[in-house]
C-alpha cells in the first residue's frame, strides 16, 4: 500500500522568500511521485513528477523537487515566492502497474500563504 | 493538449434523485479514467478506476451500486450518483490517463454536487 504524509497543513512565507513544502511517502514498489496545485474551486494542475529518471525534478512556475530514496521524501521548493503561488498543494504517489500508473494516493494537502 | 472537461461544473439536486456527471477527454483518447472525491478543505480520495469497455474497479469502502461508473468510449466516462443524500455532497474530480504518457493523469476541473 502507498501513503503520503505532508508535514504542515498551512505554510506561510513572505513574498520573495524560499518556499519549502514537505512530502514523505511510503510505497512497496518504486514510486511515481507528483506535486499538484489546486486553486479554489478548480481541478488540479500538475507542477512536476518523478518517474525514476533524474532525482532533481524541475517543474512549472519555478518549482522543483528532489527525490531522496533514503529519506523517502519528495519535498517541493521554490527559491522566491510570488503572491500568485498562494494555493493548496498536494503531493501524490502512484504505483506502476502493467497498464501504467494507477490511481493516485494524495497527501492531505498544504495550504501555502504568501505574506506581502 | 491533454484537456479534460467535466459537465456539469456544479449541480444541486433533491435528496433521493440521481445525478450524472460526465468526464470527457477533449483532444486525446483515454483508455483509463479515474474518479476522485474531495470533501471541503480535504484531500482527494480515489473512488474508482474506469477502463474503457470494462467494469470499473472500485476502491474499498466505495459503494458500487450507489456510484455507477460507465466508460463506454475512449473519450467519455460517466459517474452517476444514485439516490443521492446530503452526505454525498462533495467535489467530484475525474482524471484521464493518456495512453502514450502512461505515467501521468490529466485532471478535469471538477463538479460540485450539493444534495438538499
Amino acid at each position: 500500500a502507498q501513503s503520503v504524509t505532508q508535514l504542515g497543513s498551512h505554510v506561510s512565507v513572505s513574498e520573495g522568500a524560499l518556499v519549502l513544502l514537505r512530502c514523505n511517502y511510503s510505497s512497496s514498489v518504486p514510486p511515481y511521485l507528483f506535486w499538484y496545485v489546486q486553486y479554489p474551486n478548480q481541478g488540479l494542475q500538475l507542477l512536476l513528477k518523478y518517474t525514476s529518471a533524474a532525482t532533481l525534478v524541475k517543474g512549472i512556475n519555478g518549482f522543483e523537487a528532489e527525490f531522496k530514496k533514503s529519506e523517502t521524501s519528495f519535498h517541493l521548493t521554490k527559491p522566491s515566492a510570488h503572491m500568485s503561488d498562494a494555493a493548496e498543494y498536494f503531493c501524490a504517489v502512484s504505483r506502476y502497474s502493467g497498464g501504467g500508473a494507477d490511481g493516485l494516493t494524495f497527501g492531505k494537502g498544504t495550504h501555502l500563504i504568501i505574506q506581502p | 493538449g491533454a484537456v479534460v472537461s467535466q459537465h456539469p461544473s456544479w449541480v444541486i439536486c433533491k435528496s433521493g434523485t440521481s445525478v450524472k456527471i460526465e468526464c470527457r477527454s477533449l483532444d486525446f483518447q483515454a483508455t483509463t479514467m479515474f474518479w476522485y472525491r474531495q470533501f471541503p478543505k480535504q484531500s482527494l480520495m480515489l473512488m474508482a478506476t474506469s477502463n474503457e469497455g470494462s467494469k470499473a474497479t472500485y476502491e474499498q469502502g466505495v459503494e458500487k451500486d450507489k456510484f455507477l461508473i460507465n466508460h463506454a468510449s475512449l473519450t467519455l466516462s460517466t459517474l452517476t450518483v444514485t439516490s443521492a443524500h446530503p452526505e454525498d455532497s462533495s467535489f467530484y474530480i475525474c482524471s484521464a490517463r493518456v495512453l502514450a504518457v502512461y505515467n501521468e493523469q490529466f485532471f478535469g476541473p471538477g463538479t460540485r454536487l450539493t444534495v438538499l
